[in-house]
């Protein structure tokens, strides 16, 4: 069964670090590509990051320079490091198994995890 | 960047009737469009893919158009499980870059 379950989330400081888990089952994370989605109290979902098959990592703006994604293909897991965090970072954060797209015909984020979620708050 | 932009923001609809959901991208994103559903307390679940392909499990009144900037879901005949929020995303493939609109509130008339 393919299944993403989603860890590490918690209070945090402005200006904190945290780390989240995202372990694999079902698949390799090292042929596929890992997002992580964060969605904010009452707002739609933001991308944030995604690591592709090859280990090439990318991010949004809003988090460049500050996460980091990351993958341990022995424990099939996928992180995401955040430091220097906002208020505005607060949310959940969901990891999604991305299929990734062909001749410009994208195949959508297929799974999600249940999510963790992330309060950035003093 | 492109925006994704969806309309209405809360569509009241009846059920057993059609709905019908439209996304338009400020910039043509071809057939890189997916749609999900997404309820209280859940993580969004693909609905649609390559804009009109249905996902695995899927139902058939679930259908999804459009290629460019103007793309539509429709749901042929609602049912008391298809009141969710409904998002459309746009991934551009270099920069690797996923947009998501701002979402569809389905609710019961």
């Amino acid at each position: 069964e393919v299944q993403l379950v989603e860890s590490g989330g918690g209070l945090v400081q402005p200006g904190g670090s945290l780390r989240l888990s995202c372990v694999v089952s079902g698949f390799n994370v090292s042929g596929n590509f890992l997002t992580w989605v964060r969605q904010a109290p009452g707002k739609g979902p933001e991308w944030v990051s995604v690591i592709y098959g090859g280990g090439s990592a990318y991010y949004a703006d809003s988090v460049k320079g500050r996460f980091t994604i990351s993958r341990d293909t022995s424990k099939n897991t996928v992180y995401l490091q955040m430091n220097s965090l906002r208020a505005e970072d607060t949310a959940v954060y969901y990891c999604a198994r991305d299929l990734g797209s062909a001749n410009y015909y994208y195949y959508g984020m297929s799974v999600w995890g249940q999510g963790t979620t992330v309060t950035v708050s003093s | 960047e492109i925006v994704m932009t969806q309309s209405p923001a809360t569509l009241s609809v009846s059920p057993g009737e059609r709905a019908t959901l439209s996304c338009r991208a400020s910039q043509s994103v071809n057939s890189n469009l997916a749609w999900y559903q997404q309820k209280p307390g859940q993580a969004p679940r693909l609905l649609i893919y390559g804009a009109s392909t249905r996902a695995t499990g899927i139902p058939a009144r679930f259908s999804g158009s459009g290629s460019g900037t103007e793309f539509t879901l429709t749901i042929s005949s609602l049912q008391s499980e298809d009141f969710a929020v409904y998002y459309c995303q746009q991934f551009n493939n270099w920069p690797p870059l996923y947009t998501f609109g701002q979402g569809t509130k389905l609710e019961i008339k």
